[in-house]
């Protein structure tokens, strides 16, 4: 049940863009993204309920797609503070979150 | 406004003894969960709590683990035994509201936990 990210790191130059994918095999009732930093909790970025609906927060923004039981999330002219790794949290219509299996974002100047 | 407050930061201590960890959670909000997170396992939830009960303990491992939420400010993570494959961070969070659905969950800064 585990979500499945992709990729699972990625390497971007400073000012490039990215877009990190979570799938899943069960309908997905809502999508939590959470961004973690080395040693550090994860930080909640953005909630997306069904609909269909992009949400953005500062330069990073994300979709989901009920039909394709997927998030995508972008990552637009990526700065440093940027860098960790990125997971999604699917809800499948019960009360806890079910986290994917992170993608490890790495900018570089 | 205080976070989510986890302690201690860090535990190490030898395979069978008792560990207790500590979780407050922000004050106000009504659910609570523990996460254990490792290289093999990533993410993984333990048990959540609503209004101080116990809704979903299956994520538990075994009966070595056990928690508690005696009042809306405190709620323990306990292993006893320990078990070197016990090592791992665990992370403590809380959101408002009763359904993760549709609400952001607050991670305290985690409790690193060594067996040996």
């Amino acid at each position: 049940q585990q979500p499945v990210q992709s990729p699972q790191a990625v390497i971007l130059r400073e000012g490039e863009d990215a877009v990190i994918n979570c799938s899943s095999s069960k309908a997905l009732y809502s999508v939590h993204w959470y961004r973690q930093k080395h040693g550090e909790a994860p930080v909640f970025l953005m909630i997306l309920l069904k609909g269909g609906e992009q949400k953005g927060h500062e330069k990073i923004s994300a979709s989901f797609n009920e039909k394709k039981q997927q998030s995508s999330l972008y990552l637009t002219a990526s700065q440093l503070s940027y860098s960790g790794t990125y997971f999604c949290g699917a809800n499948f219509g019960n009360e806890k979150l079910t986290f994917g299996t992170g993608t490890r974002l790495t900018i570089i100047p | 406004d205080a976070g989510v407050i986890q302690s201690p930061r860090h535990e190490v201590t030898e395979m069978g003894q008792e560990v207790t960890l500590r979780c407050k959670p922000i004050s106000g909000h009504n659910s609570l969960f523990w996460y254990r997170q490792t290289m093999m396992r990533g993410l993984e939830l333990l048990i959540y709590f609503n209004n101080n009960v116990p809704i979903d303990d299956s994520g538990m491992p075994e009966d070595r683990f056990s928690a508690k939420m005696p009042n809306a400010s405190f709620s323990t993570l306990k292993i006893q035994p320990s078990e070197p494959r016990d090592s791992a961070v665990y992370f403590c969070a809380s959101s408002l509201g009763q359904a993760a659905s549709n609400q952001p969950q607050h991670f305290g800064d985690g409790t690193r936990l060594s067996i040996l």
